[in-house]
């Protein structure tokens, strides 16, 4: 079974541009969360989705979006970049929504915005 | 809210044992999760518990103590293939969104 995609693996952006990042989940797992991760402060969470609803969301601007599709593939928007917004961005999925559900993660797309 | 603190950086020997401890502060709490990552790499699930006590799971061990908000990893005959990150994670309960710790470098040396 193939693990969590996601695209592009590299990135690098300027200041004020925009950017979108592509998750495609494990098979079968339907919820998909989104993670900021910089050396600084560990891994953030950003927001989650189950069945195409966003059912959590992290202390981000609005410049952080996201969305899901009826297949489970997932996309997180970042609007009008800061240098700030230099990090790896994980997506991870999980089988079900609950408490115990493992997060599988992806290997990440390392956003750099000079 | 929830705080949780784990050592930024331990080393030790081939073939040695190393804990690696996490103590948490949670407003409400389900269980804690343990994760490992290498550089460069996805964080890959190593364990769960909900349960105070010790669960085995080969050379690696995780023990929690709900009363004391404690957890430890313990990894037995280290491998140099075990330096990477090890993360510590807080499943609040009602909310499904693991809290994540600033992971703990672990460098094995020979």
């Amino acid at each position: 079974k193939a693990g969590v995609t996601q695209t592009p693996r590299y990135l690098i952006k300027t200041r004020g541009q925009q950017v979108t990042l592509s998750c495609s989940p494990i098979s079968g797992h339907r919820s998909v969360s989104w993670y900021q991760q910089t050396p600084g402060q560990g891994l953030q969470f950003l927001f989650e989705y189950f069945s195409e609803t966003q059912r959590n969301k992290g202390n981000f601007p609005g410049r952080f979006s996201g969305r899901q599709f009826s297949n489970s593939r997932s996309e997180m928007n970042v609007s009008t970049l800061e240098l700030g917004d230099s990090a790896l961005y994980l997506c991870a999925s999980s089988l079900s929504y609950g408490e115990s559900s493992p997060l599988h993660f992806g290997n990440g797309t390392r956003l750099t915005v000079t | 809210g929830q705080n949780i603190d784990q050592p930024t950086e331990m080393t030790a020997t081939e073939g040695a044992i190393v804990q690696i401890n996490c103590t948490y502060q949670t407003s409400g709490f389900n269980g804690l999760f343990w994760y490992q990552q290498h550089a460069g790499e996805a964080p890959t699930f190593l364990s769960y518990n909900v349960l105070d006590g010790l669960e085995e799971k080969g050379r690696f061990s995780s023990f929690l103590s709900r009363s004391k908000g404690y957890s430890y990893l313990l990894l037995k005959e280290l491998q140099m293939k075990d330096s990477a990150s090890y993360l510590c994670a807080v499943s609040p309960s009602g909310r499904y969104i693991p809290t994540f710790g600033r992971g703990t470098s672990l460098i094995v040396h020979p």
